[in-house]
């Protein structure tokens, strides 16, 4: 089973746009972590946030992380047309578990 | 430093046959997992070696087993093929396990069964 559920499945914007990806997960953990992959690739790590953390940044990304809706939000700024992937959120407890994915696609 | 090593990139089996893929992770790397990821189920957790043991297994059958060597290379067995097991099978490194720390993926091996 699935621990997260990303929302929107599937997003398509403009290059220069923002693009917001949400993800619901289901029991507790210990952080959540996000990551990428390229169509029928590796995933490549993104960004991890510790659930004693609200907010974090790297880049043109920015992660937030609610552990009382048990959600966080995946933000991308100024997209370019390389982010197009899929987007995948992992909760961390006993095993990273992950979420359903955001297939992101940025258009030129 | 040289990333995570998967082989082979693609394989095709027919049912009932078994299979064994391999993973290198990064050198100095301890742990390693691994994924199923098909398009009905998404990425589904398979099992973790650290240390050349099992540290965790996920929901899946008897059929699939792994194993970690003195080197921390791993391989992956699955035994008797169904249809069903036509995936991707991703591995990750990580240094001492990937629930604090970022886990590095290999590119993966397609595994068709016909």
């Amino acid at each position: 089973s699935q621990q997260g559920e990303e929302d929107p499945q599937a997003l398509s914007i403009q290059e220069g746009e923002n693009a917001t990806m949400n993800c619901s997960y289901k029991t507790s953990i210990n952080n959540l972590q996000w990551y990428r992959q390229n169509s029928g690739r590796g995933l490549v790590h993104l960004i991890l946030i510790r659930s004693n953390e609200r907010e974090k940044h790297s880049g043109r990304l920015r992660v937030t992380l609610d552990t009382s809706k048990k959600s966080s939000s995946l933000l991308i700024t100024a997209s370019r047309a390389a982010d197009t992937a899929s987007y995948f959120c992992a909760g961390s407890a006993r095993q990273l578990t992950f979420g359903s994915g955001t297939q992101l696609t940025v258009l030129p | 430093k040289a990333g995570v090593t998967q082989t082979p990139r693609y394989l095709i089996k027919t049912r009932g046959q078994q299979v064994t893929l391999s993973c290198s992770p990064i050198s100095g790397h301890r742990s390693v997992s691994w994924y199923q990821q098909t398009p009905g189920q998404g990425l589904q957790f398979l099992f973790e070696y650290f240390s050349e043991t099992q540290r965790n297994k996920g929901n899946f059958p008897g059929r699939f087993s792994g194993r970690q060597f003195s080197n921390s290379r791993s391989e992956m067995n699955v035994s008797t093929l169904e249809l069903g097991d036509s995936a991707l099978y991703l591995c990750a490194s990580s240094l001492v396990g990937q629930l604090n720390t970022e886990a590095f993926f290999g590119q993966g091996t397609r595994l068709t069964v016909v």
